[in-house]
């Protein structure tokens, strides 16, 4: 079935550092790709999305590319603040239907540290 | 204007006893799902509603028990609560003709 793979955390770096979070996926047909930042004690938010292959999504300076041939979806920030310690969940919807439950991976927890 | 709310935030509870958490959504989306996240943050899905119908239905015991009223509304009840159930709940929705959800800011269950 359809499933997303995630690096391990936790993930801990200093502030101004440049983070990658690894995300991988295994689809049937053509998924939609996103991002989820569940800050402490909170409920999910969305950061950001792709719905096709080569598409950017991009948020509050963190950003992700669709790449179908390496299946991935690697989420970057080129400087990163104490205020983005979090855990971060890759997710797809498969068959690009919003009617489909999102199948995540298993979050990456990010501790910036000042 | 909240989108998805959930009630209530936290719930302690003791085995053996009867729950319910309720949610609701003014997106005016048509699909609602419950989500249960363990200690490791590990997020799967329970069930998830079309239309008030039960579409999916995943591996989770008889003792749960999802009632949607309306498309708006996803309640979930639980029976016989067991020390495994404890996690955070999270209901969300989403529209079948776009692709976007939003998720409630989830219940904390503990049962003790």
């Amino acid at each position: 079935g359809d499933s997303v793979t995630q690096m391990e955390g936790p993930v801990t770096l200093s502030e101004e550092a440049f983070l990658t979070i690894n995300c991988t996926y295994t689809a049937t047909g053509y998924p939609s790709l996103f991002w989820y930042v569940q800050y402490p004690g909170e409920g999910l938010q969305l950061l950001l999305k792709a719905t096709k292959a080569d598409d950017k999504g991009s948020n509050k300076g963190f950003e992700a590319t669709y790449r179908k041939e390496t299946t991935s979806f690697h989420l970057e920030k080129g400087s990163v603040q104490v205020s983005d310690s979090a855990v971060y969940f890759c997710a797809l919807s498969p068959r690009n239907s919003g009617n489909t439950p999102l199948v995540f991976g298993k979050g990456t927890r990010l501790s910036v540290i000042a | 204007d909240t989108a998805v709310s959930q009630t209530p935030k936290y719930l302690v509870t003791q085995m053996g006893n009867d729950k319910s958490i309720k949610c609701e959504q003014n997106l005016g989306h048509d699909t609602m799902y419950w989500y249960k996240q363990d200690s490791k943050k590990f997020l799967k899905i329970m069930f998830s509603y079309n239309n008030k119908e039960l579409i999916i239905n995943e591996t989770v015991p008889n003792r749960f028990s999802p009632k949607s009223p309306d498309k708006a509304h996803l309640n979930l009840h639980i029976n016989s609560l067991e020390l495994g159930d404890s996690a955070v709940y999270f209901c969300a929705s989403s529209q079948s003709t776009g692709i976007g959800y939003t998720f409630g800011s989830g219940t904390r269950l503990t049962v003790v």
